[in-house]
């Protein structure tokens, strides 16, 4: 199976600070790679697909790029809901693998 | 809206079987696939099984393979996995999901999961 290895694993932020993470897969998957959102005791959300492309209803302060075996999610200007932990997942191979999460945190 | 509401986790003892269930709404439920994830705080979110929109395709994760059964009801809109030969490692909240594209939207299938159910947990303990 393709590992995902995010980085890094927890980072603290404030309110309007640009947020980066990054997802790093074993091998080559294209841009096949989604992003998830998950608050406490709730089911992820999925934010991206195709490594770029916002899903609908998701504020455009989320970015995601990279292409290959590096991603990055980007929150441009942090709000509060946005405190979550983030999972990348590759979709190249099947089954698709997650990264093991990246908590923002106040 | 689009809704997905799993039921059937608990505490069961290893080597017991449990059924879980997830009814599905807001959506053709025969256009598409569906998907079992499992979460834990060690070991983070883990594919389970899969099941295609028609339910003549079924796949399973190695460590599940053999003891779960993925299935589908288009008649009650459920999807259902059953698990037997519990073990410890088996503890996890579950999480049913569909497939982001319907069989016919000409979208790749079997890749992004969206929406999700709210989870159930099962527990497997002497």
């Amino acid at each position: 199976d393709i590992q995902m290895t995010q980085s890094p694993s927890s980072v603290s932020a404030s309110v309007g600070d640009r947020v980066s993470i990054t997802c790093r897969a074993s091998q080559d998957i294209s841009g096949w790679l989604a992003w998830y959102q998950q608050k406490p005791g709730k089911a992820p959300k999925l934010l991206i697909t195709a490594a770029s492309t916002l899903q609908s209803g998701v504020p455009s302060r989320f970015s995601g790029s990279g292409s290959g075996t590096f991603f990055s999610l980007t929150i441009s200007s942090l709000e509060p809901e946005d405190f979550a932990t983030y999972f990348c997942q590759q979709a190249n191979s099947f089954p698709g693998t997650f990264g093991q999460g990246t908590k923002v945190d106040i | 809206q689009e809704q997905l509401v799993e039921s059937g986790g608990g505490v069961v003892q290893p080597g017991k079987s449990l059924r879980l269930s997830c009814v599905a709404s807001g959506f053709t439920f025969s256009y598409y696939a569906l998907h079992w994830v499992r979460q834990t705080p060690g070991k983070g979110l883990e594919w389970v099984a899969s099941i295609s929109h028609d339910g003549s395709k079924s796949y399973y994760g190695d460590s599940v393979k053999g003891r779960f059964t993925i299935s589908r009801d288009s008649s009650q809109n459920t999807l259902s996995l059953q698990m037997h030969s519990l073990r410890a490692e088996d503890s996890a909240t579950y999480y049913c999901a569909r497939d982001r594209y319907d069989f016919w939207s000409g979208y790749p299938t079997f890749k992004w999961f969206d929406p999700w159910g709210q989870g159930t947990l099962v527990t497997v303990s002497s």
